[in-house]
C-alpha cells in the first residue's frame, strides 16, 4: 500500500513551459484534491475531485487544469507556467466520509 | 467568509511539558470540521485530529487533544509530554460540512512553528 504518490519530487521549468504533476492513489479514496504551500500563505486549493469524471475549482484555479479518467489518478497540468507558480504542491485524497485526508510527499516546483 | 487565525508564528517548549497551540476560526455554518496537521521539515502534512462542530466531547489522540469552546470560536490543540519529535509546523484547517453535501474543500491557517528543546 503505497498511500499517496507525487512525481516529480522537485522540478524547475522555465516561464511559458507546460508540465504535468503526477498524483496517484491505491487506497480507492473518492476524494482527490490538489493545493500549493507557500510562505506566508498557508495551504491554498487549486482543484478538487469527488470521484471519476468530477471536477471542480478550488480557491486558485487559474493556469491550472485537471481531469479524473480513473480513481486512482489526479493529474495537474500547468499550460504556460509563470514564477508565481512556484511553490510546493500537495496532493491529497481521503474516502467520501471520512475525515482524515492523506497528503502526498509534495512536489517542489520553481519556474525561472 | 471562513477564515482560520493562528496567533503564534513560533512557540518553544521543554521535553515532556505540555504546549496549547491556538487556533480560532470564524464561519457563520452551524456544521463544520476543525483538523490540526503536522509538518516536519521533511514536508509531508500528517493528520493528528479531528472535532466536529456538534461534537459534545473535545476530540482526543493519544498525546493530543483539541480545546474546542465553541462559543468563542476557538479550537486549540494540547500536546501532552512533548517529544523531541514533535518539532514542526502545525496547521489548523475548518471544512464546512453542509448536510448532504460532499464538500471536502478545506481552509487553513499559516501555521505554528514549535520547537522542542531537550
Amino acid at each position: 500500500n503505497a498511500g499517496v504518490t507525487q512525481t516529480p519530487k522537485f522540478q524547475v521549468l522555465k516561464t511559458g513551459q507546460s508540465m504535468t504533476l503526477q498524483c496517484a492513489q491505491d487506497m480507492n479514496h473518492e476524494y482527490m484534491s490538489w493545493y500549493r504551500q507557500d510562505p506566508g500563505m498557508g495551504l491554498r486549493l487549486i482543484h478538487y475531485s469527488v470521484g471519476a469524471g468530477i471536477t471542480d475549482q478550488g480557491e486558485v484555479p487559474n493556469g491550472y487544469n485537471v481531469s479524473r479518467s480513473t480513481t486512482e489518478d489526479f493529474p495537474l497540468r500547468l499550460l504556460s507556467a509563470a514564477p508565481s507558480q512556484t511553490s510546493v504542491y500537495f496532493c491529497a485524497s481521503s474516502y467520501r466520509h471520512s475525515h482524515e485526508q492523506f497528503f502526498g510527499p509534495g512536489t517542489r516546483l520553481t519556474v525561472l | 467568509a471562513q477564515k482560520i487565525t493562528q496567533t503564534q508564528p513560533g512557540m518553544f517548549v521543554q521535553e515532556k511539558e505540555a504546549v496549547t497551540l491556538d487556533c480560532t476560526y470564524d464561519t457563520s455554518d452551524q456544521s463544520y470540521g476543525l483538523f490540526w496537521y503536522k509538518q516536519p521539515s521533511s514536508g509531508e502534512m500528517i493528520f493528528l485530529i479531528y472535532q466536529g462542530s456538534y461534537d459534545e466531547q473535545n476530540a482526543t489522540e493519544g498525546r493530543y487533544s483539541l480545546n474546542f469552546q465553541k462559543a468563542r470560536k476557538s479550537a486549540n490543540l494540547v500536546i501532552s509530554a512533548s517529544q523531541l519529535g514533535d518539532s514542526a509546523m502545525y496547521f489548523c484547517a475548518m471544512r464546512e460540512a453542509p448536510q448532504g453535501g460532499n464538500n471536502r474543500k478545506l481552509i487553513w491557517g499559516l501555521g505554528t512553528s514549535l520547537a522542542v528543546n531537550p
